[in-house]
């Protein structure tokens, strides 16, 4: 069965500073992964796919994740953040044909100003 | 506004009633899902349909039903709530298989649920 590990439950940056958010992934054959957002108080929305073309995926409000196989990564990252990037962020797995996709237990970030 | 509704947005239950929360999409979508979110564990899937008149369970199931009689709508049941349903609940919609991984899901704004 295929899952996904987010790595630190809260990451605090600095505005302006690099953002990276780490997601691995167990899966027997080639996933398909995403991560999606949470704003305080509404649902999730998707912030950018990786579905076996490019492996470097680029999403919406900067933000962008590489698929990495010998990893089992997906890690997103963004260069430069912003205090409106502050939300809770969830990495999510599914395979092909799959009807389901399947959440990690989210990573909460912060900006400093 | 094109999307998926959650009615209602808020409720508390005492131990042992029940409830039914109602989900709307009105974009056609094939597949619905429930999902409750819980502080540290994610989002985790209670039940969902793959089309109308058809269910299925999924990883916390236990607690709930569920029933699609419209292809529009996917209600949630508790039928005797615990405490240890209280928890944000959303519903989300997609296409079929294919469609939905280039799309996406579209979630509902939430259910906040407290069983006192």
């Amino acid at each position: 069965a295929q899952s996904v590990t987010q790595l630190g439950s809260h990451v605090s940056v600095s505005e302006g500073a690099l953002v990276l958010l780490r997601c691995n992934y167990s899966s027997s054959v080639p996933p398909y992964l995403f991560w999606y957002v949470q704003y305080p108080n509404q649902g999730l929305q998707l912030l950018l796919k990786y579905t076996s073309a490019a492996t470097l995926v680029k999403g919406i409000n900067g933000f962008e994740a590489e698929f990495k196989k010998s990893e089992t990564s997906f890690h997103l990252t963004k260069p430069s953040a912003h205090m409106s990037d502050a939300a809770e962020y969830f990495c999510a797995v599914t395979l092909g044909g799959a009807s389901k996709i399947i959440f990690g237990s989210g990573t909460r970030l912060s900006i400093r100003p | 506004n094109a999307g998926v509704t959650q009615t209602p947005k808020f409720r508390v239950l005492k131990t042992g009633q029940s409830m039914t929360l109602l989900c709307a999409q009105d974009m056609n979508h094939e597949y619905m899902y429930w999902y409750r979110q819980d502080p540290g564990m994610g989002l985790r899937l209670i039940h969902y349909s793959v089309g109308e008149g058809t269910t299925a369970k999924g990883e916390v199931p236990d607690g709930y039903n569920v029933s699609r009689l419209k292809k529009q709508n996917f209600l949630l049941g508790l039928e005797s709530a615990a405490p240890s349903q209280t928890s944000v609940y959303f519903c989300a919609s997609s296409y079929s298989r294919d469609r939905g991984l280039d799309y996406g899901y579209t979630f509902g704004s939430g259910t906040r649920l407290t069983v006192v």
